[in-house]
């Protein structure tokens, strides 16, 4: 199954831009996903991106995709401290997706 | 907007103990599943439910678990004897259609139960 790595922690000053990083292992998976939760909520899906794209972007969030590399990325631009929470990337399973341990970010006033 | 939900938020018990962790998602969904997180490792596959019957399994999901869907609206976690290792974040997961590598799908999740096991 697919293998999914991300560090662990962020802490950006509110107003720049935040890059979250993923690596991946499955080079056959079509749909990359990030999801984010806040504090005391359950995951919840921000954005996917198809493999047959190198960018998606979503107003502040852009999507940046690296299949030589296997690298996936999060950008937030104009980080607010709304969006402080636990960002994961996920790649599909059969029947289910296979998680990061998420990146913690943190918004620095 | 509909969500899922899932009680308790936070369980203890003694190990050896049987836990029933319990979720009730998305009423239209048709597919369900759970997944834990080790605090500090990454959120791993326990299994998924389809049309009431497990779907797919990870290696995790052993003898000492089972779930099921005994009413129309919840879907449980069991965990036979619960282990000091099976402290950790529970989550419930449900969604409409079935995904996997080639289709694109959302799962929607619960806030979590937190099992500690001690």
């Amino acid at each position: 199954g697919e293998d999914v790595e991300q560090s662990l922690f962020l802490s950006v000053r509110e107003g720049d831009s935040s890059v979250i990083n993923c690596t991946y292992t499955d080079s056959s998976s079509t749909y990359l996903y990030w999801y984010k939760q806040e504090p005391g909520a359950g995951l919840q899906l921000l954005t996917y991106i198809f493999s047959n794209m190198d960018m998606k972007q979503d107003q502040r969030l852009t999507v940046l995709l690296n299949k030589k590399d296997k690298h996936l990325s999060l950008r937030i631009a104009d980080t607010q401290t709304g969006d402080s929470a636990i960002y994961f990337c996920a790649g599909p399973g059969a029947n289910n997706l296979f998680f990061g341990t998420g990146t913690r970010l943190t918004v620095i006033p | 907007e509909p969500e899922v939900t899932q009680t308790p938020s936070h369980q203890v018990t003694q190990m050896g103990q049987e836990v029933i962790l319990r979720c009730v998602p998305i009423s239209n969904h048709l597919y369900f599943y759970w997944y834990r997180q080790i605090l500090g490792q990454k959120v791993e596959f326990l299994v998924s439910f389809y049309n009431n019957e497990i779907s797919e399994k990870s290696e995790i999901f052993d003898d000492q678990f089972s779930v099921e869907r005994p009413d129309g609206s919840n879907f449980t976690l069991k965990i036979r004897s619960t282990k000091l290792e099976d402290s950790a974040m529970y989550f419930c997961a449900s969604s409409e259609t079935s995904g996997g590598a080639d289709v694109s799908y959302e799962q929607y999740f619960g806030p979590g139960t937190r099992l500690t096991v001690t």
